[in-house]
Parts: structure tokens; sequence; C-alpha cells
């Protein structure tokens, strides 16, 4: 069975600080994908970042960057000097990387993680 | 640009009156995804067309229901609404290309509203 976890349910930060969105998972396969989604308050699902566990390179994008540590489980989402518009729900998730069934495409989202930025 | 359309955005109907939401896609994806996502929780898959076949998760309602007449096009169908099923409804699509499934791309959702 496959379980990922965001123990932070919601995040308050004053504009400018830097924040770490926290992901744990538990997964069987060896293989897998990580994502990163941010749902702002308009609704739609956004996609930020996927990660193949075979590559445990961080990486950066802007202000983003993420810290994948397979050996500890966990796929971490940091936001440097945040911006009122980085407020949202965000969405860590895990997925199966064979794609023998279509069932395989099947997410399993964590329970998202609120940031609130003020200004 | 290449995207996933839902209409509409806003969907206020009256509980037991049937009710159909609607999602195209530009980006020609054999896979389309209906979610359901309530406040405060993570979006929950109903089910997926991988090009005309037909998967349902396994407790899914049978109140819920889709169609996909075409690549583009994929309909939710909630037969009799109950007011549990007030949500926003996503619609995601991705490419199966061999074995290897591709990312998911989100519409802006349906939010509906069962009075």
């Amino acid at each position: 069975a496959q379980k990922v976890t965001q123990a932070q349910t919601e995040i308050s930060v004053v504009e400018k600080e830097d924040v770490t969105l926290d992901c744990v998972y538990e997964t069987r396969d060896t293989t897998y994908y990580l994502f990163w989604y941010k749902q702002p308050p308009s609704g739609e699902l956004v996609f930020l970042i996927r990660r193949n566990s075979f590559d445990e390179q961080n990486e950066i994008s802007g202000r983003y960057s993420w810290n994948f540590q397979k050996s500890t489980s966990s796929f971490n989402f940091t936001i440097t000097a945040s911006q009122v518009v980085d407020s949202a729900v965000y969405f860590c998730a895990l997925r199966r990387s064979d794609a023998g069934g279509t069932s395989y495409g099947k997410l399993t989202f964590g329970q998202g993680t609120i940031l609130t930025v003020h200004p | 640009d290449a995207m996933v359309i839902q209409n509409p955005r806003y969907q206020v109907t009256q509980f037991g009156k049937p009710v159909t939401l609607s999602c195209s896609q530009t980006l020609n994806h054999n896979v389309m995804y209906w979610y359901q996502q309530k406040s405060s929780q993570a979006p929950k898959l109903l089910f997926h067309y991988y090009d005309k076949d037909f998967n349902n998760e396994a407790d899914t309602p049978d109140n819920f229901q889709s169609r996909r007449p075409n690549t583009s096009f994929c309909f939710l169908d909630i037969r009799s609404p109950g007011l549990g099923d007030a949500a926003m409804y996503l619609c995601a699509t991705s490419n199966l290309v061999g074995r290897r499934q591709e990312t998911q791309y989100f519409g802006p959702g349906t939010r509906l509203l069962v009075l």
C-alpha cells in the first residue's frame, strides 16, 4: 500500500521568509515518482515538479527547491523569500512508475498543507 | 495553449436532480481522470478512461457515471446528487506511451453545490 503524509496542516509566514513543506511517503515499490502540486484559491491543481525515485539530485527552480532523500522517504519543498502569491494548498503525491496498466497512473495524495503568506 | 478545460466552473443543482459536468482537453492525451475533492481534503480518484476503456475505482458510488465520446471530451454524470456530493470535481489528463505514464495535468475544476 502507498501512503503520503504531510504532517503540517497549516503554515503561516510573513512575506520574504523561507518556508519548508514536509512530505514523507511509504511504498513497497523500488521505483516510483513523486510530485508536488499547488492549489491556489481558484481550485486548479498546478503541477510543480516530478521526481523519479532513482534520481536523488536536489532541484532548484527560481525560488522553489526540492530535497529528495530516499533514506528517510522524504521529499520536502522549500520556498525561498516567500510572496503573498505563494499562498495556496500544496499537495505532495506518489505514483508507481511502471505503467503495466493504466491504474498505475493513480496518484496517492497527501492531505495537503495550507500555506498562508502575510504581507 | 494546450490545456484542460472544465465547464461550468460553478454548478448548482437540486437534491436528486441529475447533473453533468464537462471536461475537454487540447493536449491529445489518451488518459482522462475524474477526481472528487471535498473541503479540506485531498483529491480522490473516482475513475479514469484509457482511450475508451473505462476503469472504475472500487469505492466509487454507482451514482457516479462517466462518458468519453471521443479523445477530447469526458463527462461526469451524477444521477441523483445528494448533499454529500457537494464538492470540487477535478478533471485531469495524462499520456500513456508504451509503459510510461506521463505527468497528470489538471483542469480548473467545477465546484458543485447541491441544494
